[in-house]
């Protein structure tokens, strides 16, 4: 069975810092990989997935199939990033089953 | 466009009972999928439907059901409710299944005493 796992809980650091959201995962197959965000009150929304190769607010986040990552990354983080940061999984073929990970609540001092 | 919509967005039942939730996607959307979320943990999947049909599942017991109708809203039943059922139930949409973008509703908060 695929399995996501966000070590950390909670994230805290100051603005203008480097912010690493970490996310593991086990999966046997090969995985579609997203990032959701949920701000204060809002509801959650993707953020990036790793299929698009994209930056979104800043973030970016690679696929490493040989240490099971898809660790989220900003050079410089800002107070409105704070929110809670969900990574997922998708398995491929044809059952749809999403598997996401506990959570880590981003906390950007000012 | 309201995006995804769910009813009610607050729920108390009693042990025993049997509810049932509602969801209406976004226009256009043909799949919807719902999802459990407890406290301090991340959504966990239940279902999902496409065009209808049913195209996963989680790994929930069978009280847990649900259906889409021909406009592509959905109802998620729960019978025989337990206290650990209590939690905050989400709605997505998307155009289709797989990798396309999940739009989520604000959920319905279910408490069972």
């Amino acid at each position: 069975a695929q399995r996501v796992t966000q070590p950390e809980k909670l994230l805290s650091v100051f603005k203008g810092a480097p912010v690493e959201l970490k996310c593991n995962y086990s999966y046997s197959g090969s995985p579609e990989l997203f990032w959701y965000v949920q701000y204060s009150r809002q509801r959650l929304q993707l953020l990036l997935r790793h299929i698009s190769r994209e930056s979104i607010k800043g973030f970016t986040a690679d696929l490493n199939k040989g240490e099971t990552s898809f660790h989220l990354k900003k050079p410089f983080a800002q107070e409105e990033d704070s929110a809670m940061y969900y990574c997922a999984l998708l398995t491929s073929g044809g059952s749809y089953i999403p598997t996401f990970g506990r959570g880590t609540s981003l906390i950007v001092h000012p | 466009d309201a995006g995804v919509t769910q009813s009610p967005t607050h729920l108390i039942k009693t042990r025993g009972q049997q509810v049932t939730l509602r969801c209406s996607p976004i226009s256009g959307h043909k799949s919807v999928s719902w999802y459990q979320q407890v406290l301090g943990q991340g959504p966990q999947f239940i279902f999902q439907y496409y065009e209808k049909e049913e195209r996963g599942r989680g790994n929930f017991p069978d009280r847990f059901s649900a259906r889409q109708f021909p406009n592509y809203s959905s109802e998620l039943n729960v019978n025989a409710l337990l206290l650990g059922d209590s939690a905050l139930y989400l709605c997505a949409s998307s155009t289709n299944t797989g990798g396309t973008e999940a739009f989520f509703g604000q959920g319905t908060r279910l408490t069972v005493v």
